[in-house]
């Protein structure tokens, strides 16, 4: 399966901890987007990545949010010094800039990572 | 600043019948739009698209109609299966952000 998969499903931490969260892309996507959902709404964008340059940030993402992606692989998102808002759904999606068209506008999602900040 | 909206938040469908989920957006500079269906413990799934130079789209029992002058699209289900209870989002990318933008979903539920 080349789909893109999400490490670790569920996390439970407590609030001031720090925590990270991976997502491997599908192989042939170069650009990679987080998000962020939490209940009753749509994905959130919080930032992507064309190959290893983060290109967006949003400004949902604190400075306690880092992200990376380092070779233009997989990327991490981590999360310093949690805060119970942090709870949600952390989604990781990949999508291909190589042709235009909805081919480019189409991302494919991971299972997310669910966390829950006590 | 909410750029796309759905303002149904959930909607019940007889098997077999059609599903009709709305979709509204402000900006019209979006180049696609894109429907995703959640199940739950899930991430989204692509359904379907359609270009802002289209009025229609078609993939088997989906079709997707758009109506830029009312910034308005709609997603049709013929014929309902239960298998399609899900969320459905209604998303719109900016080939100049690179960015899709969702809405808050609507939760479909087909009564078998």
């Amino acid at each position: 399966d080349t789909g893109v998969s999400q490490d670790p499903r569920h996390k439970i931490t407590k609030r001031g901890q720090n925590v990270t969260f991976r997502c491997d892309p599908i192989s042939e996507h170069n650009r990679l987007y987080w998000y962020r959902q939490t209940l009753g709404q749509g994905p959130e964008f919080l930032t992507y990545f064309q190959n290893e340059a983060q290109l967006e940030k949003s400004r949902l993402l604190s400075d306690r949010f880092s992200a990376e992606r380092p070779k233009g692989s997989f990327s991490t998102l981590e999360i310093q010094r949690t805060e119970q808002g942090d709870s949600a759904m952390y989604l990781c999606a990949s999508s291909s800039s190589v042709l235009a068209g909805p081919i480019a506008a189409t991302q494919y999602f991971g299972p997310g990572t669910r966390l829950l900040v006590l | 600043d909410q750029q796309v909206k759905q303002n149904s938040p959930s909607l019940s469908v007889q098997e077999g019948r059609i599903s009709i989920l709305n979709c509204d957006y402000t900006n019209s500079m979006f180049d696609y739009f894109l429907w995703y269906k959640k199940y739950p413990a899930e991430g989204p799934t692509f359904l379907i698209s359609i270009s802002s130079i289209k009025d229609k789209n078609e993939d088997g029992r989906f079709t997707v109609f758009l109506n830029k002058s009312a910034k308005h699209l709609s997603l049709h289900i013929v014929p309902s299966q239960p298998g399609d209870s899900a969320v459905y989002f209604c998303a719109a990318y900016s080939g100049g952000y690179q960015k899709v933008t969702f809405g808050t979903g609507t939760k479909l539920q087909v009564i078998p």
